[in-house]
């Protein structure tokens, strides 16, 4: 148990549906992050929110939508999704923002197809 | 341009026999370096952070250690259970992100 949550584990989804992704911290972090790993290629950052704001939006499609309620939650909206889009989704905290120089905390992800 | 380079991508080892992981890299003004331990299906788990050059820290069979350009992850005598993914990130000044490489998928045989 990392004290980070994320569900679904699994999740097949078709081009035209709507789903959500959600995380859940229990460490008392204020920042929260979105990770897409796909294979062979490095973690690549979507959105970052610190205490709740967000601030950071690495130029991802509109089809993926972010909402951080409060520090403890996180979720990512899914809509019109392409195959591409099928990836392990990663949700992590850190103690303060990441560019304060602190240790990121990640949940065990969502593997996501896209059919 | 890639930030993180690791190498190497793969790598297998015979129970008990040391080696050594790295990971260079090339951002301007480095604030931490991060090592994290990614098993198959699952989120990467933390494992040490270096802030600056000559800096080295230990756990169990893991030794991290930070120059200037790099940074080296020495495994040894490895066990079966020591085999993952084994990723390197940075933060760097000024900016909002860890840059993570590619990673190391180490396989150690009984």
């Amino acid at each position: 148990e990392t004290g980070v949550t994320q569900t679904p584990r699994h999740l097949v989804m078709g081009m035209t549906n709507k789903k959500s992704l959600k995380c859940e911290q229990h460490l008392g972090h204020n920042a929260m992050y979105w990770y897409k790993q796909s294979a062979k290629k490095p973690l690549e950052l979507m959105f970052v929110y610190n205490f709740k704001e967000q601030t950071e939006n690495n130029s991802v499609p509109s089809r993926f939508s972010p909402e951080c309620p409060n520090s403890s939650h996180l979720f990512l909206h899914l809509h019109t999704l392409q195959p591409e889009d099928s990836a392990l989704y990663l949700c992590a905290s850190s103690q303060v923002f990441i560019g304060s120089n602190t240790e990121a905390f990640f949940g065990q992800g969502t593997r996501l197809t896209v059919v | 341009e890639d930030q993180v380079t690791q190498s190497p991508e793969a790598l297998r080892l015979q129970e008990g026999e040391s080696s050594s992981l790295n990971c260079s890299y090339t951002v301007s003004g480095l604030r931490g370096l991060f090592w994290y331990r990614q098993d198959p299906g699952k989120g990467p788990e933390f494992l040490f952070t270096l802030y600056s050059a000559g800096e080295e820290k230990e756990k169990e069979r893991l030794k991290a250690t930070l120059t200037k350009k790099e940074s080296f992850l020495h495994i040894t005598a490895p066990k079966p259970e020591d085999s993952a993914t084994y990723l390197c990130a940075v933060t760097e000044t000024g900016a909002n992100n860890l840059f993570f490489g590619t990673g190391t998928r180490l396989t150690v045989i009984p």
